[in-house]
């Protein structure tokens, strides 16, 4: 069974950089899997951030490739998230999540995190 | 990027009726890609439906999805008190997953 738990600033300033990581156990991030991120506004839908692949190979929601950047540490057996930036509307619960390559749909997810931007 | 529209946007329904849920897509979506999730107040999603028709371990069975191509469908037999939340569609296209602005069962 996969766990996932996210971690990092609640808070983040306009205009600064948003940080989060995802801390794994119940299995190896260097697995075959893909790991990734999805925010969700106060009140609002789901939406796909980013997808990095065991191998590296990473996957960027177009509307948001510019800023953010997604990393494995294998040593820690956790993946991170970057989003550079920031402004009010990426406040949101940022989740972690699972996906299972083939079908390629999210089976794991964190409990979330709220990062609220502002100053 | 494929466009996902879910409707209606609420749904008022009694305990016992039936639901049915749309998600359209903008474009053809391969149904071996399109997924349904539920999501209640406070909670992180969870997954009832992949492949557009297979349910989720554990996902009881009067949860069915269909469809094919643009049109996907959600079923629910007879609604649950469980069962009133939020639900979304997600495709994946082969590089990058979109979802449905999400459908709200809500008890009438």
């Amino acid at each position: 069974q996969v766990q996932l738990h996210e971690s990092g600033p609640g808070l983040v300033k306009p205009s600064e950089t948003l940080s989060l990581t995802c801390t794994v156990s119940g299995y190896s991030i260097t697995s075959y899997y893909y790991w990734g991120w999805i925010r969700q506004p106060p009140g609002k839908g789901l939406e796909w951030i980013e997808n990095i692949y065991h191998s590296g190979s990473t996957y960027y929601n177009p509307s948001l490739r510019s800023r953010v950047t997604i990393s494995l540490d294998t040593s820690k057996n956790q993946f991170s998230l970057q989003l550079t930036s920031v402004t009010a509307a990426d406040t949101a619960v940022y989740y972690c999540v699972h996906i299972l390559t083939g079908p390629f749909y999210f089976d794991y997810w964190g409990q979330g995190t709220l990062v609220t931007v502002s100053s | 990027e494929v466009v996902l529209t879910q409707s209606p946007g609420t749904l008022s329904l009694s305990p016992g009726q039936r639901a049915a849920l749309s998600c359209r897509a903008s474009q053809s979506v391969n149904s071996s890609y399109l997924a349904w999730y539920q999501q209640k107040p406070g909670q992180a999603p969870r997954v009832l439906i992949y492949g557009a028709s297979s349910r989720a371990t554990g996902i009881p069975d009067r949860f069915s999805g269909s469809g094919s191509g643009t049109d996907f469908t959600l079923t629910i037999s007879r609604l649950e008190p469980e069962d009133f939340a939020v639900y979304y569609c997600q495709q994946y296209d082969g590089s990058s997953w979109t979802f449905g602005q999400g459908t709200k069962v809500e008890i009438k």
